[in-house]
């Protein structure tokens, strides 16, 4: 069965400095989708992408954070100076031909903010 | 501020029993409804999806849905100490924008 996959795994980075999370969606999906989830919390939607272009974004997602499809694979969530408190499980997901379709996740990135 | 409200449990039920899992939302104008299962440390798992009014079966999972009142509910029949996990729902009202529940953690004793 088809898979989101997400690289890496685990990401430790100094407050500050930049981080880059990849993600490679299902192939034949049209929307892509970031999410993050702090340690015990619910998960929060961060930004929707359809057809090369931002969707709808959430409070969260503010001007320390982009999306970028650099190329027909993969989707990747940049957030370019780290604080503590990004630190979270960020998840990728996409979905097929409808905004409306269920998402299937990849298994996350464990992003830790020293 | 979209509101998607869980009882976060513990829910625990015997092997073999019926789990229920509720859902309520406060968008009037939600269309799609999730339910996804979270083992810990591991990602959310789709279980179902609902859009209309009514119940849908798949299996042992039936989703219950009801507009006018604004809740989605999960049953799970026969249940099994593998059903044990996180169960989140999950709405949306454009297709592009999903609100989660803090989960309901479901405890199925052998």
């Amino acid at each position: 069965e088809p898979e989101v996959t997400q690289t890496p795994s685990h990401q430790v980075t100094q407050m500050g400095q930049e981080v880059i999370l990849r993600c490679v969606p299902i192939s034949n999906h049209l929307y892509f989708y970031w999410y993050r989830q702090i340690l015990g919390q619910k998960v929060e939607f961060l930004v929707s992408f359809y057809n090369n272009e931002i969707s709808e974004k959430s409070e969260i997602f503010d001007d320390q954070f982009s999306v970028e499809r650099p190329d027909g694979s993969n989707f990747t969530l940049k957030i370019r100076s780290t604080k503590l408190e990004d630190s979270a499980m960020y998840f990728c997901a996409s979905s097929g031909t409808g905004g409306h379709q269920p998402q299937h996740f990849g298994d996350g990135t464990r992003l830790s903010i020293l | 501020q979209k509101e998607v409200e869980q009882n976060s449990g513990p829910l625990s039920v015997p092997e073999g029993a019926i789990a229920s899992l509720n859902c309520t939302y406060s968008d009037r104008g939600s269309q799609s409804f999730f339910w996804y299962r979270q083992y810990s440390g591991k990602s959310p798992e789709l279980i179902m999806f609902i859009y209309s009014n009514g119940d849908k079966e798949d299996g042992r999972f039936t989703a219950q849905l009801n507009k006018a009142s604004q809740y989605v509910s999960l049953l799970i029949r026969d249940s099994q100490p593998s059903d044990s996990a996180t169960y989140l729902c999950a709405v949306t009202n454009t297709g592009n924008q999903f609100y989660f529940g803090t989960g309901t953690s479901l405890t199925v004793i052998p």
